[in-house]
């Protein structure tokens, strides 16, 4: 069955760009029936979403975040990443990559999520 | 952007009672972007319902969801051990936003 893994640093420093990528493996990122998303959660607060893409490059993004993020995705490598720019000390949180039902429209299939925090 | 707002914040319970959540939204939406999902401590969410009433893969029929418009709900038929967690519902007619979320603990 599909499972996804997101990768990257553990620590940012304030300003820097945040960058994570999300694996994908036991199915193609490049189906037809899924898009591909992020979703964050601080530290004792709930799921924020922040946006998601097609396997074609087509994206979505939260309204909120849109002017600091860009998703990508790289279907030689069945990966997609999230890059967030300018980050503060609220951008600290666990980093979770998700496959989205495309007919369905949920999130079916989760990573287990990757904790970025933001400090100095 | 839709609002979720999901009540009770807290839900205290005994394992074989009946859960009842809701999820109320800031105004309409097609049930067919209503889902819910579960979380327990330091697991990722796990999606339970989905089109407002269909259970996703693998999740038991003590699981229901039921609503339309603006009010939604999740019930848990009997508690079982298990199912102490934390619920949100999430929407997709707006963008996409989650509830704040609903957390049954055990009394």
């Amino acid at each position: 069955q599909v499972q996804l893994q997101e990768s990257g640093p553990g620590l940012v420093k304030p300003s820097q760009t945040l960058s994570l990528t999300c694996t994908v493996s036991g199915g193609s990122i490049s189906s037809g029936d899924y898009y591909w998303s992020w979703i964050r959660q601080p530290p004792g607060k709930g799921l924020e979403w922040i946006g998601y893409i097609y396997y074609t490059g087509s994206t979505y993004y939260n309204p909120s975040l849109k002017s600091r993020v860009t998703i990508s995705v790289d279907t030689s490598k069945n990966q997609f990443s999230l890059k967030l720019s300018s980050v503060t000390a609220a951008d600290t949180a666990v980093y979770y990559c998700a496959r989205r039902e495309g007919g369905s429209y949920y999130e079916g299939v989760w990573g287990k999520g990757t904790t970025v925090t933001v400090s100095s | 952007e839709i609002v979720l707002t999901q009540s009770p914040g807290t839900l205290s319970l005994s394992p074989g009672e009946r859960a009842t959540l809701s999820c109320r939204a800031s105004q309409s939406l097609s049930s067919s972007y209503l889902a819910w999902y579960e979380q327990k401590p330091g697991q990722a969410p796990r999606p339970l319902i989905y089109g407002a009433s269909s259970r996703a893969t693998g999740i038991p029929d003590r699981f229901s969801g039921s609503g339309s418009g603006t009010d939604f709900t999740l019930t848990i038929s009997r508690l079982e051990p298990e199912d102490f967690a934390v619920y949100y519902c999430q929407q997709y007619g707006s963008s996409l936003t989650f509830g704040g979320g609903t957390k049954v603990e055990i009394k």
